[in-house]
């Protein structure tokens, strides 16, 4: 079992709708989640991190963190063609671990 | 200011030879990350270093992978005997001391033919 899942995808949305996307993870112990984004031929860039349980919102973005289920989402409002890309679900493994794990990652279109 | 720089950003390489690939990390990021990703696949932890303390090579597949950081900024990762299934992305990543904000270079891209 990977520690990280995602859905792969890819998951097309129209314009202007909500992009939902999941992952779970295996290790109950991680304390931090993160959501990256990565353009084709793009390294990653992070969106979004989260510690606590329930929701934190930047923007059009909203994190969710459910600990006692094992699962994070993230929810794109409004979604726009330049939202589309891949979409990084990665944890922090508990103990002194510094490196983060990360998913394979959904692959987002949002269709004009 | 400058973000993380990585080269080559491209690399051919024939099974069997060495290379090398070099990452410039943000100016005073005292920690820094290898990961490895490969076509359609998530990121994998490589090595991790932090300011002057012992690197953490829990991620490195084999003794053919090695990596340094000299002076507590640039770092070198090389591989030695290159493998077909060597060929991937190679990202580095700094941090300044919160592990949790980690800035990614825009990686190599390794092919071993």
């Amino acid at each position: 079992q990977k520690e990280v899942e995602q859905n792969s995808g890819p998951l097309s949305v129209p314009e202007g709708a909500i992009a939902s996307l999941n992952c779970t993870y295996s290790d109950r112990g991680s304390q931090s989640f993160f959501w990256y984004r990565q353009y084709s031929g793009k390294s990653p860039e992070l969106i979004m991190f989260i510690y606590s349980n329930g929701d934190k919102e930047d923007g059009r973005f909203t994190a969710q963190l459910n600990k006692a289920s094992q699962y994070v989402s993230l929810l794109i409002r409004d979604s726009q063609p330049s939202d589309s890309a891949t979409y990084l679900c990665a944890s922090r493994p508990s103990g002194s671990a510094r490196q983060l794990t990360f998913g394979s990652g959904t692959q987002l279109t949002v269709l004009p | 200011g400058a973000g993380v720089s990585q080269s080559p950003s491209n690399k051919v390489t024939e099974k069997g030879k060495d290379v090398e690939l070099r990452c410039d990390p943000i100016s005073g990021h005292t920690a820094l990350y290898w990961y490895r990703q490969s076509l359609g696949q998530g990121l994998e932890f490589l090595i991790y270093f932090q300011g002057n303390s012992a690197p953490d090579k829990s991620g490195l597949p084999s003794d053919r992978f090695s990596a340094e950081r000299t002076g507590g900024s640039v770092s070198t990762l090389t591989i030695q005997r290159t493998q077909q299934e060597d060929s991937a992305v190679y990202l580095c990543a700094s941090s300044l001391g919160n592990p949790d904000t980690q800035y990614f270079g825009p990686g190599t891209r390794l092919t071993v033919l």
